[in-house]
């Protein structure tokens, strides 16, 4: 069975610091990975994924996220965060079937990101 | 903005009440599948559907059930509602191609949230 694993349910972190937010998975094979972010009220908006290649992924917003295989992990990175950037943010796995169609992602609990000024 | 659209944006149902929720799924995407987002917690895998046909389905009973139309539009209904079926429902659309990586991003669009009473 897949699970993704967020380990932390709220960072505060002030602006224009670095941000990292932790992401450990389960997958019983090469895994699909995501960010997403929530804004309050609203919808999930995709942040990066990886699917294969370069471990280290560069998303929207000044995101990064890199996949070590061997830790199990996702981490999402920011280098200096804006206070926009305060959201609940979500790692996601999902996988590759031979069908065409379908393959359904499982999320993370949630990290909330509080960004004091 | 995704493309995504849902509807209604809100909704007080009481318990043991129908509802029925509408997704319209972005331009050129066949496969749309739907989450419920109990509050303050990620996003749960409900269904699927691709052309018309549920294709994986999550851990929820038959009350929860779906319809996809022949332009990719989607109905989630839920019978006999319960006062735990209070959440937010997410819609997702994605093209069923297959692929390196292809269609595997899905794009979420804004949510019902649902009160039951």
């Amino acid at each position: 069975a897949q699970s993704v694993t967020q380990p932390d349910i709220h960072i505060t972190v002030s602006e224009g610091a670095s941000l990292e937010l932790r992401c450990n998975y389960s997958y019983g094979a090469t895994p699909y990975l995501f960010w997403y972010v929530q804004s309050p009220g609203q919808g999930l908006q995709l942040l990066l994924k990886y699917f294969s290649g370069d471990t280290l992924v560069q998303g929207i917003k000044g995101f990064e996220a890199e996949f070590k295989r061997s830790q199990s992990s996702f981490n999402l990175r920011k280098p200096s965060v804006h206070w926009s950037d305060a959201a609940e943010y979500f790692c996601a796995v999902g996988g590759k079937k031979i069908k065409a169609a379908g393959n359904k992602l499982t999320f993370g609990g949630g990290t909330r990101v509080l960004v004091k000024p | 903005e995704t493309g995504v659209t849902q509807s209604p944006t809100h909704l007080i149902k009481t318990r043991g009440q129908q509802v029925t929720l509408r997704c319209s799924s972005q331009s050129g995407h066949n496969t749309v599948s739907w989450y419920q987002q109990a509050l303050g917690q990620g996003p749960q895998f409900i269904f699927q559907y691709y052309r018309e046909e549920e294709n994986g389905r999550g851990n929820f009973p038959p009350r929860f059930s779906g319809l996809q139309f022949p332009n990719y539009s989607s109905e989630l209904n839920v019978n006999a509602l319960e006062l735990d079926d209070s959440a937010l429902y997410l819609c997702a659309s994605r093209r069923g191609t297959s692929g390196r990586g292809g269609g595997y991003e899905q794009y979420f669009g804004p949510g019902t949230r649902l009160t039951v009473t």
